[in-house]
């Protein structure tokens, strides 16, 4: 079956960076996009961006340009999300979901979710 | 910046129907889609383009369209059907993905 399965939670310190993983497994990991979503406690869901697993172009959100950066391995079908300069408000569930390739975007179906806190 | 509107909750009682409706100026012209979240759970899609239902979703969940608004329609609300509820869609040049607030269903 299709599955997401992302890293352990973390902790960080404001300023430091974090690097979050997400192994797709169950379909061809190159024909469909993978999103990154966020939620912090207690909040909404919250759409990062989108990288397409086949050439490893991406797009992101104006909010997080210049401090997300999303990357994929197509060896072992592993996309990664790396959020910079993490401040307090960064704290959140991060997800990463799939999306079938093209427009609309939309999810199905999600990873478990990685939990970043940053603290100091 | 485009934005989608949901009641923040909505009650019903066990067997009766639900309906959470999400607004929005550009949901004429983009699909909607429909999650729902369970407490420490990730969210798992409900409905697709607007009415289509993937498969494993049970037939009580459902999803209809008419202008600027959908609805969500919970027939029969079962005490497992606790949980957030969010729409989702797109701005009218598929620019950015947008979600609606979330709406707490309450069976009681």
């Amino acid at each position: 079956q299709v599955q997401l399965v992302q890293s352990g939670a973390e902790v960080k310190k404001p300023g430091a960076s974090v690097k979050v993983s997400c192994k797709a497994s169950g379909y061809t990991f190159a024909t469909y996009y993978i999103h990154w979503v966020r939620q912090a406690p207690g909040q909404g869901l919250e759409w990062m961006g989108i990288i397409k697993p086949s050439g490893g172009s991406t797009s992101y959100v104006q909010k997080f340009q210049g401090r997300v950066t999303m990357t994929r391995d197509t060896s072992t079908s592993t996309v990664y999300m790396e959020l910079s300069s993490l401040r307090s408000e960064d704290t959140a569930v991060y997800y990463c979901a799939r999306g079938p390739p093209g427009t609309p975007y939309w999810f199905d179906p999600w990873g478990q979710g990685t939990l970043v806190t940053v603290s100091s | 910046s485009y934005e989608l509107t949901q009641p923040p909750s909505v009650s019903v009682s066990p067997g009766q129907t639900a309906k959470i409706t999400c607004s929005g100026d550009a949901l004429p012209k983009q699909y909607a889609y429909w999650y729902q979240q369970k407490p420490g759970q990730a969210p798992v899609l409900l409905i697709y383009k607007d009415t289509e239902r993937p498969s494993g979703i049970p037939e009580r969940f459902s999803g209809s369209s008419s202008g600027t608004t959908v609805t969500l329609t919970i027939s029969g609300a079962q005490a497992e059907d606790e949980a957030d509820y969010y729409c989702q869609s797109a701005d009218s040049s598929y620019t950015y993905v947008v979600f609606g607030g979330g709406t707490k269903l309450t069976v009681l």
